[in-house]
């Protein structure tokens, strides 16, 4: 059973605009939400992190934006560049529990 | 780099076959995660293990086990292979044991399986 959902599949953007990716969960218990990059060829290597004690954490150009309520959460990349383009993962999971669940990924173009 | 490391990096066998993965953890973590990545299932929890025991099962199958020996290394072994078991396998590995809240994994560069 599919308990994170990504969207959109796929995304274009161009150089210098903001890409945004969202995620969405049924579990209420998951209490962090990494979020991971994967290059061509490569394992996914890990983006950016948020526990839902906070609305949103910024690390550079990438920004997760929180929102409790709702059971979303999205990561928005400010100023996208062509160094970006990589799939994108979301995921979740609950303090002490080994099972993360991923999102289906968002492959991501940044074009020049 | 990770420091994960994973072999073989493609494998091609036939239906009915076994084939083993094997993956490295970086030094020091003593949990290793296994993952399966296919294009209509995404990212999937497989299973982990901590310090030489199983931890947590995911959505193995039962063909499919795995086991991690005392120098923490790790193997992933798939019999009876299906068309669909074509897939990408990753190996993660974390210092904690619980890779939940606040214990990054850190992923190899996977194991590409083509089953034929």
């Amino acid at each position: 059973q599919q308990q994170v959902k990504q969207s959109p599949q796929s995304l274009i953007v161009q150089k210098g605009g903001i890409s945004i990716i969202n995620c969405a969960y049924e579990n209420t218990a998951f209490d962090y939400f990494p979020w991971y990059q994967q290059f061509p060829g490569k394992g996914p290597a890990l983006l950016i992190a948020i526990r839902p004690d906070v609305s949103e954490k910024k690390e550079g150009r990438f920004t997760i934006s929180f929102n409790k309520s709702a059971k979303q959460f999205s990561l928005h990349i400010m100023d996208s560049q062509p160094g970006d383009s990589a799939t994108y993962f979301c995921a979740a999971s609950i303090r002490g529990n080994n099972d993360m669940r991923f999102g289906a990924g968002t492959r991501l173009t940044v074009k020049p | 780099d990770s420091g994960v490391t994973q072999t073989p990096k493609h494998l091609i066998t036939a239906t009915g076959q076994r084939v083993t993965l094997r993956c490295s953890p970086r030094s020091g973590d003593l949990s290793v995660y296994w993952y399966q990545q296919s294009l209509d299932q995404g990212l999937q929890f497989l299973i982990q293990y901590y310090n030489g025991e199983e931890r947590a099962k995911g959505n193995i199958l039962e063909r499919f086990s795995a086991q991690q020996f005392p120098d923490l290394h790790s193997e992933l072994n798939l019999s009876s292979l299906e068309l669909g078991d074509s897939a990408l396998y990753f190996c993660a590995s974390s210092v904690v044991p619980s890779g939940g809240a606040g214990e990054t994994q850190y992923f190899g560069p996977g194991t590409r399986l083509l089953v034929l």
